[in-house]
């Protein structure tokens, strides 16, 4: 069974671009969470898709945003990007939002965004 | 909204020795509490998690325990060997809020 695939694995963008990053969830997985992971700051909730819907939201400008297609696949992008947003990004995927088994959440290998 | 404090940020043991890292939160509705093994370059990989109704769960080494009326929760590692070398992540969630992640421990277990 294929895991989370993210892709790009690795991207150099400049200051005011923007950036869109892709995830493939687990087949059969409908919930989607991005993460920010930085060094020092851990791993930062960015927002969750389920069935197509942003769910949850964290602290974070508008700038990001996503979104979930019919497949489950996720995008998120990022716009006008500053230097404070090189960081790891990491999705998850779970096969279910809430409630016993089926909720572990399962990461992929991320892509790395440098803004220079 | 949950918030996840882990400590501590840094242990250094030798080879065969016992580690212990603790995590507390502050939402009382969190119900789920995986923890996450991150080696260098590599994704977070589950490798254990308890829910609210147990108190303690192992497997093989590892060993994680929730105390629920004081909002914490501990993994225990034993016999340390240098392949656990790695950054751990503690997490909660419960009802409908995501993953809540502590900021991580870097575990370094030394021959």
């Amino acid at each position: 069974k294929a895991g989370v695939t993210q892709t790009p694995r690795y991207l150099i963008k400049t200051r005011g671009q923007q950036v869109t990053l892709s995830c493939s969830p687990i087949s059969g997985h409908r919930s989607v969470s991005w993460y920010q992971q930085t060094p020092g700051q851990g791993l930062q909730f960015l927002f969750e898709y389920f069935s197509e819907t942003q769910r949850n939201k964290g602290n974070f400008p508008g700038r990001f945003s996503g979104r979930q297609f019919s497949n489950s696949r996720s995008e998120m992008n990022v716009s006008t990007l500053e230097l404070g947003d090189s960081a790891l990004y990491l999705c998850a995927s779970s096969l279910k939002r809430t409630g016993g088994a089926g909720t572990e959440a399962f990461f992929g290998q991320g892509t790395r965004l440098t803004v220079v | 909204g949950e918030n996840v404090e882990q400590h501590p940020s840094t242990l250094s043991v030798q080879e065969g020795d016992s580690a212990v890292i603790k995590c507390t939160y502050s939402d009382s509705a969190s119900n789920y509490f995986p923890w996450y093994k991150q080696e260098l370059g590599k994704r977070p990989q589950l490798i254990i998690d308890i829910r609210s109704n147990v108190g303690e769960k192992k497997d093989q080494r590892i060993a994680v325990t929730l105390n629920k009326t004081a909002k914490h929760f501990s993994l225990h590692i034993t016999e340390t060997q240098p392949e656990d070398s790695a950054v751990y992540f503690c997490a909660a969630s419960g009802g409908y809020s995501t993953l809540t992640f502590g900021k991580g421990t870097m575990l370094l277990v030394s021959p």
